[in-house]
């Protein structure tokens, strides 16, 4: 079945500063790649997705590459505020998701 | 439009005990999903359903069992609970398969099985 691995498990930046998370994939027929975010005590929420034809893709401050040949996608987040403070999870498809370990970030102000 | 709603919110069960976790959605979608939450392991799929009468196994479905009699409703079962099934689960959504875009996930079950 599909794997996914997720790095780092934490991350801390300071307020401003660009925070980067990476995941790889095995399953090299995966197509989708979302980006989940979990405030605490909260639900996962879609943030960002890319497809498999796309090699990135922007939404103001985040952003997510695609490398298919490397089996590996990442989340920028720029400008980085307190409010991007939460678990971030990575996922890929080809039928049901699969998710990443997650990522706690944090931002310090 | 309340979305995906799960009921109970919180629950301690006693090692044995079984229980029923009920996950509503209002969207009329085909794709609904039971995920269990542990630190450091992210979101895993114990059982999942394509549409009203059917179920399938995710990755990890032993001691679960699942129902899908009606196409908003998907109930999780509990029928001998375990202490390694402390966790929290979340039921979602999906008007497709996962690949297809969004899972709208309910608010989360905590469960304690001491």
């Amino acid at each position: 079945g599909e794997n996914v691995e997720q790095h780092p498990s934490t991350l801390s930046v300071q307020e401003g500063d660009s925070a980067v998370i990476k995941c790889t994939y095995s399953d090299s027929a995966s197509n989708y790649f979302p980006w989940y975010k979990q405030e605490l005590g909260k639900r996962p929420q879609l943030i960002i997705d890319i497809r498999s034809n796309v090699g990135e893709k922007k939404d103001q401050r985040i952003a997510v590459t695609l490398n298919k040949t490397a089996k590996h996608f990442s989340l920028h987040i720029t400008e980085t505020q307190p409010e991007d403070s939460a678990v971030y999870f990575c996922a890929a498809s080809w039928g049901q998701l699969t998710f990443g370990s997650g990522t706690q970030l944090t931002v310090l102000p | 439009n309340a979305g995906v709603t799960q009921t109970p919110k919180f629950r301690v069960l006693k090692t044995g005990q079984s229980m029923t976790l009920l996950c509503a959605q209002d969207m009329n979608h085909e794709y609904m999903y039971w995920y269990r939450q542990d630190p450091g392991m992210g979101l895993r799929l114990i059982h999942y359903s394509v549409g009203e009468g059917t179920t399938a196994k995710g990755e990890v479905p032993d001691g679960y069992n699942v129902s899908r009699l009606k196409k908003q409703n998907f109930l999780l079962g509990l029928e001998s609970a375990a202490p390694s099934q402390t966790s929290v689960y979340f039921c979602a959504s999906s008007p497709g398969q996962g690949d297809t875009g969004e899972l709208f996930f309910g608010e989360g079950s905590r469960l304690t099985v001491l």
